[in-house]
């Protein structure tokens, strides 16, 4: 089936080490989304690649960083975590249609930080 | 500024009843609106879109209404069943026509047997 896959599932990081946090998808969707998510809060998007241009929201702190090497693969690099960045992190994509943007979510990196 | 409101106290119903959650907005003129179910530990799964031209969109057990004039949408699920327990969020385009969209905090069903 396809799917969009986040690798890993748990992430433990002490402060300030940094992390990565992967995301694949089959779809062969064109846009990537990375969104943020605390516990009873909304997602909140970080950033974003639609192709391959990347589109980073002016809120997102600097800490936060990420890659796109290919259509099917993007990173999200949390430079030096701090304890306020523990959080389920979750990867999105769609394929954009007139009138309509439908995304596909994976299953979430939960990050926490020590 | 923008806003996107759901209810943050959990809705409680009995097995069989119809539940209803409600999605208010300000500050937006959306193109279309979303719901999406997320379970615990999950991410969110996309359940049904509404244009802003529609008044109406029913799927299986599933109905969601979009009045953009009260700048409001009503979702419904009949006949719950417990597996139906989840938080339930909507979704609005930024801005007109935007693919970009923003979520809200969602509200939690429980569904008791």
């Amino acid at each position: 089936d396809a799917m969009v896959i986040q690798n890993p599932r748990y992430q433990v990081t002490q402060f300030g080490k940094p992390v990565t946090l992967s995301c694949s998808q089959t779809l062969n969707h064109n846009v990537m989304y990375w969104y943020q998510q605390k516990s009873s809060q909304a997602p909140k998007l970080l950033f974003h690649y639609y192709d391959k241009d990347f589109n980073n929201e002016a809120d997102t702190p600097d800490n936060f960083q990420s890659r796109r090497p290919n259509t099917s693969f993007c990173f999200l690099d949390i430079r030096s975590p701090g304890l306020g960045d523990a959080a389920m992190y979750l990867c999105a994509t769609s394929r954009v249609a007139p009138g309509a943007n439908v995304l596909t979510f994976g299953a979430g990196s939960r990050l926490t930080v020590l | 500024s923008q806003k996107i409101e759901q209810n943050s106290e959990a809705l409680n119903i009995q097995e069989g009843k119809t539940a209803t959650l409600t999605c208010n907005y300000t500050n937006y003129s959306p193109a279309y609106l979303q719901w999406y179910r997320q379970d615990p530990g999950r991410g969110p799964v996309f359940l049904l879109l509404i244009r802003e031209n529609e008044k109406e969109k029913r799927k299986e057990r599933l109905k969601v209404t979009f009045d953009t004039t009260l700048k409001q949408s009503l979702f419904h699920i009949t006949a719950s069943q417990p597996a139906d327990s989840a938080t339930y969020l909507c979704a609005l385009d930024r801005t007109g026509g935007s693919y970009i969209p923003t979520f809200g905090r969602g509200t939690s069903l429980i569904v008791h047997p």
